[in-house]
């Protein structure tokens, strides 16, 4: 069974960095790019960018490019999300997901709140 | 970018009676269309994959039809734990993306 489990809910100041890791079970680690999704209180899914755990390559939306880095660590299966400087903004339920296969799973989601 | 538009965006219905959800694209998708199901504080359930793949464990109420730049969602018979919020997602071309969203309330 295809499993992906996230870290925990996070608090974090304006201007701060958050760290959100993912951790894969059941399937080829390397085998399926993972994608980040966030969805802000009330509104709707925004994709992130994926990260190709097999070669560390990453691609992010323009939006993101700058502030966000995705990593993965083949050791343990895990790829990790940072993303900096953070504003209110950014408070969101932050998921990783396989969006690409075709029976795409998601983690149960990482609450990050900014808040002063 | 590919641009996906749900409609409506909220369907008010009541247990029994049949959802029909609209989900275009701004250019073709070809079959690359995946539908989910998203209730409060949960991650997004899959329910259908490719247009019209039903995914481990949906019931058979759940259908999906489509190709190119139409597609829909269709709820035979809505039970009460199928008043949600219902996305579909491209995955044709970089970037994905995610419609606005359908909530189907009572």
């Amino acid at each position: 069974q295809v499993l992906l489990v996230q870290s925990g809910a996070e608090g974090k100041k304006p201007g701060a960095s958050v760290k959100v890791s993912c951790k894969a079970s059941g399937y080829t680690f390397t085998g399926s790019y993972m994608h980040w999704v966030r969805q802000a209180p009330g509104q709707g899914l925004e994709w992130m960018g994926w990260i190709n755990p097999n070669t560390g390559g990453t691609r992010y939306p323009l939006k993101f490019q700058g502030r966000v880095t995705m990593i993965r660590d083949t050791s343990i299966s895990t790829v990790y999300m940072e993303l900096t400087r953070l504003t209110s903004d950014d408070t969101a339920v932050y998921y990783c997901a396989t969006l690409d296969t075709p029976m795409p799973t998601w983690g149960q989601g990482t609450l990050v709140t900014v808040s002063s | 970018e590919i641009v996906l538009t749900q409609s409506p965006a909220t369907l008010s219905l009541s247990p029994g009676e049949r959802a029909t959800l609209s989900c275009r694209a701004s250019q073709t998708v070809e079959n690359y269309l995946v539908w989910y199901q998203q209730k409060p504080g949960q991650a997004p359930r899959l329910l259908i994959s490719d247009a019209s793949n039903r995914a481990t464990d949906i019931p058979a109420r759940f259908s999906g039809s489509g190709s190119g730049t139409d597609f829909t969602l269709t709820i035979s018979s809505l039970e009460p734990e199928d008043f949600a919020v219902y996305y579909c997602q491209q995955r044709r071309n970089w970037p994905t993306t995610f419609g606005g969203g359908t909530k189907v309330e009572i």
